[in-house]
């Protein structure tokens, strides 16, 4: 079963509106968190690292402003996504790393679409 | 020039037939390197790590030049359940950097 939990798997929205995304390690703590973004036929592009209780390092050319994560718990990651514009619609994964072996775990993905 | 590079294919292979990926790197300080396998709308996971020595799972054979910073995937037999992206993914010092992958298609 996933260790990894994303949620939504799946979600629409309006544009101009806010989406949340979650990434939650099941059974170990995750003292690193990373999101990624997927646009179609192309590969997964790190957004952001995040470490529980400080501030996540974002890669260059995204928008912090835009995509804001907390990291507020060792087990708890999330992700919003302000002010959606269509061009933002893609596939979003966490990835955690923690547990036995430090071992990257991924979520199972969530498919954004801003109408 | 893109960290990690790879063929986008697609390859098309008959079942049984042996396909090989190769994969490289502009880091020469990367630590780690792994094969992925993506399947369509799916998220990743991970085929095998791959270590200098080179290492075999199964079918697959996974190798690893650190002089040319060249990695490669050898699937043997392929089956159709093969079928999917298979991506290179190599590790710095904290974060995983994707190759765009290689997207496989093993038909009947």
């Amino acid at each position: 079963g996933a260790v990894v939990s994303q949620h939504p798997s799946r979600v629409i929205c309006k544009s101009g509106t806010s989406v949340k995304i979650e990434c939650r390690s099941l059974d170990f703590q995750a003292t690193t968190m990373f999101w990624y973004r997927q646009f179609p036929k192309q590969s997964l592009m790190l957004m952001a690292t995040s470490n529980e209780g400080s501030k996540a390092t974002y890669e260059q050319g995204v928008e912090k402003d835009k995509f804001l994560i907390n990291h507020a718990s060792l087990t708890l990651s999330t992700l919003t996504v302000t002010s959606a514009h269509p061009e933002d619609s893609s596939f979003y994964i966490c990835s955690a790393r923690g547990g036995e072996g430090n071992t990257i775990y991924f979520g199972e993905g969530s498919w954004l679409t801003v109408v | 020039r893109k960290e990690v590079e790879q063929d986008p294919g697609p390859f098309n292979v008959p079942e049984g037939a042996t396909v090989a990926f190769n994969c490289t790197y502009s880091n020469s300080a990367s630590q780690s390197f792994f094969w992925y396998r993506q399947d369509c709308r799916k998220e990743p996971k991970l085929l095998m790590s791959v270590y200098s020595s080179g290492n075999e799972d199964g079918r697959f054979t996974a190798q690893l030049n650190r002089a040319s910073q060249y990695i490669s995937l050898l699937i043997r037999d392929s089956k159709l359940s093969d079928s999917a992206t298979y991506l290179c993914v190599v590790r710095g010092t904290d974060k995983l950097i994707f190759g765009t992958g290689t997207r496989l298609q093993v038909f009947p």
